[in-house]
């Protein structure tokens, strides 16, 4: 079975670092979503990507945070200066398409830790 | 935009009781409520869901039911078994692109 891929599973970082998470979303799917969940809290919508722009985002991706499609299957997260407060889960998505089409897969997520 | 309430946060029950999670949602656009399991340290997967043209969906013990007049949609879990047990989230979407999710219940089967 086809499966949202993401590395690396943890990264530890120093605040004021960049920090690059990666995703390599399911082949044929066109909508590509990053989600944050904060330990013990709920999953929070970051961003959604179509046809190599941004879609929708929400009040959390503010300007420190970027995504990008480097190539035909990575889609990355970048957070250029990490604060406390981005230590979280960040989980990657695909999905075929809009509600009517496709349901949403996760990847197993990228623990980030700033200290 | 969108607000998902979940309730309860946590519950406990019996094996073989059934469990009963509850979500409500702010936007009458939402059209589309997907129920995700999450077990612990893994990544939330879908388990059921539900479009608005749609009142009760079932599949096997799990089973959703959508009220979209007072914006509430519910998760039902019959025969409840220990693996069960896991954190669940609802969530909503009007757009496809953008899920709202409710804040999780902690489900624990009890052998």
């Amino acid at each position: 079975e086809p499966e949202v891929t993401q590395t690396p599973s943890h990264q530890v970082t120093q605040m004021g670092q960049e920090v690059i998470l990666r995703c390599v979303p399911i082949s044929n799917h066109l909508y590509f979503y990053w989600y944050r969940q904060i330990l013990g809290q709920k999953v929070e919508f970051l961003v959604s990507f179509y046809n190599n722009e941004i879609s929708e985002k929400s009040e959390i991706f503010d300007d420190q945070f970027s995504v990008e499609r480097p190539d035909g299957s990575n889609f990355t997260l970048k957070i250029r200066s990490t604060k406390l407060e981005d230590s979280a889960m960040y989980f990657c998505a695909s999905s075929a398409g809009t509600v009517n089409t496709g349901e949403l897969f996760f990847g197993e997520g990228s623990r980030l830790t700033v200290l | 935009g969108e607000n998902v309430e979940q309730h309860p946060s946590t519950l406990s029950v019996q094996e073989g009781d059934s469990a009963v999670i509850k979500c409500t949602y702010s936007d009458s656009a939402s059209n589309y409520f997907p129920w995700y399991k999450q077990e612990l340290g893994k990544r939330p997967q879908l388990i059921i869901d539900i479009r608005s043209n749609v009142g009760e969906k079932k599949d096997q013990r799990i089973a959703v039911t959508l009220n979209k007049t007072a914006k509430h949609f519910s998760l039902h879990i019959t025969e409840t078994q220990p693996e069960d047990s896991a954190v669940y989230f609802c969530a909503a979407s009007s757009t496809g692109n953008q899920f709202y999710f409710g804040t999780g219940t902690s489900l624990t089967v009890i052998p």
